[in-house]
């Protein structure tokens, strides 16, 4: 049971290129979520998709595209990457149905661009 | 608006002494609040959710309703508790949750 996972763990951009980052969780999780996480910051949400076909914008939405492939996949991608997008990213899901149901990690994506 | 403050950004205790982390949160609703570890390098991990009312390693968490406070306790610090601490909340409508800036401790041998 591999929970939730991120590809690729880390990456170089040059400004202006595009990537796209992926994840897929094992649990049947109806919500995903992207973070990013930067020193000083905490954890700030990028965008959410509280269930499957549906998705929405969070603190920091701007930069970035996500697309909810299936219950199982949610994938973000960085058009036109910039330097402030520096950072570490975590996908992450839950049990929306179920009341209190944490968040479940994966191990992160570290993004440098340049 | 930060729904979740955590004012310590980085904590020291000597090994055995007792640890507190605090958290505060700004909410309307019935709060779903939880205390997240992550250790160096690795992936966030749940500690603890107040609903449980459980003890974690040794750390326990109380919900204050009238101080808006979740504060994160250990009576006896041990050196692997040196981590980031992050403190969340839930907003149940679109499943939100919302994070602290996080609090690193450091247990001093």
């Amino acid at each position: 049971n591999a929970g939730v996972t991120q590809t690729p763990k880390f990456q170089v951009l040059k400004t202006g290129q595009s990537m796209t980052l992926q994840c897929a969780q094992d649990m049947n999780h109806n919500s995903m979520y992207w973070y990013r996480q930067d020193p000083g910051m905490g954890l700030r949400l990028i965008y959410y998709s509280a269930s499957e076909g549906t998705t929405d914008k969070g603190e920091v939405p701007n930069g970035y595209n996500v697309s909810r492939l299936n219950k199982r996949e949610f994938s973000l991608r960085l058009e036109s990457a910039a330097p402030s997008q520096t950072s570490v990213y975590f996908c992450a899901s839950s049990e929306y149905s179920r009341g209190n149901s944490p968040l479940h990690f994966g191990n992160g994506t570290r993004l440098t661009v340049t | 608006a930060q729904r979740v403050t955590q004012p310590e950004k980085l904590l020291s205790v000597f090994k055995g002494a007792p640890v507190e982390l605090k958290c505060n949160y700004s909410y309307s609703g019935s709060p779903e609040l939880f205390w997240y570890v992550q250790y160096s390098r690795q992936r966030l991990q749940l500690l603890l959710r107040h609903i449980s009312r459980e003890s974690i390693k040794g750390f326990t968490a109380d919900l204050n309703k009238g101080e808006t406070s979740f504060h994160l306790k250990k009576p006896f610090a041990q050196e692997e508790d040196s981590a980031m601490y992050y403190c969340a909340l839930i907003v149940r409508t679109g499943n939100q949750f919302y994070f602290g800036t996080g609090t690193s401790l450091t247990v001093i041998p």
